[in-house]
């Protein structure tokens, strides 16, 4: 299986800042990598497909990319409404999820 | 409005039998596959299974194979996930998600979920 591992597993930020998340794969997934938010009480939202495509109706300030183990998610501006708990997913080999990174307000 | 819901969630006693079930509505159900995805209280998504478009093709987390049964109904709109053997680890709030395509295995609509609590 393989194994995503998002860092940090907490960002403390204020809207307005630049927000990188990480999430590492135990192997290559070549750009085989999702991105969600998920806030409280809510279901997960798709925001990256195949590492660097946003989805339908994704603001620009988030963007990702990276490529094989290696990927990140940038919010080049955080609005109050990003604040949230961030999963990446792989489907290169089955599917697995990240454990989660929670973005909270400085 | 694409909407997905899901039903079918209950206390049920360890070794037990559920079967859950998610109607879609506002897109063209059989030209997608179709997800089940759980979260546990306070924990992070994990995957469960997935069913192609027309129901030929089926997968499913190890850690469910052998014990749940993901099947769909194109005629209803309708999306199941049968569960025996049930155990405690399996309490979780169980969504229902569209494929972005068949079986691109990303998941760009989610129902908001059915809780299941295995308990004795």
């Amino acid at each position: 299986e393989i194994v995503l591992t998002q860092s940090p597993a907490t960002l403390s930020l204020s809207p307005g800042e630049r927000a990188t998340l990480s999430c590492r794969a135990s192997q290559s997934v070549s750009s085989y990598l999702a991105w969600y938010q998920q806030k409280p009480g809510q279901a997960p939202r798709l925001l990256i497909y195949d590492a660097s495509n946003r989805a339908t109706g994704i603001p620009a300030r988030f963007s990702g990319s990276g490529s094989g183990t290696d990927f990140t998610l940038t919010i080049s501006s955080l609005e109050p409404e990003d604040f949230a708990v961030y999963y990446c997913q792989q489907r290169s080999t089955g599917v697995t999820f990240g454990q989660g990174t929670r973005l909270e307000i400085k | 409005e694409v909407q997905l819901v899901e039903s079918g969630g209950v206390v049920v006693q360890p070794g037990g039998s559920l079967r859950l079930s998610c109607a879609a509505s506002g897109f063209t159900f059989d030209d997608y596959a179709m997800h089940w995805v759980r979260q546990a209280p306070g924990k992070g998504l994990e995957w469960v299974s997935l069913i192609s478009w027309d129901g030929g093709s089926t997968y499913y987390a190890d850690s469910v194979k052998g014990r749940f049964t993901i099947s769909r109904d194109n005629s209803k709109n309708s999306l199941y996930l049968q569960m025996n053997s049930l155990r405690a680890e399996d309490t979780a709030l169980y969504y229902c998600a569209k494929d972005t395509d068949n079986v691109s295995y990303y998941m760009d609509v989610w129902g908001k979920g059915t809780t299941v609590t295995v308990s004795s």
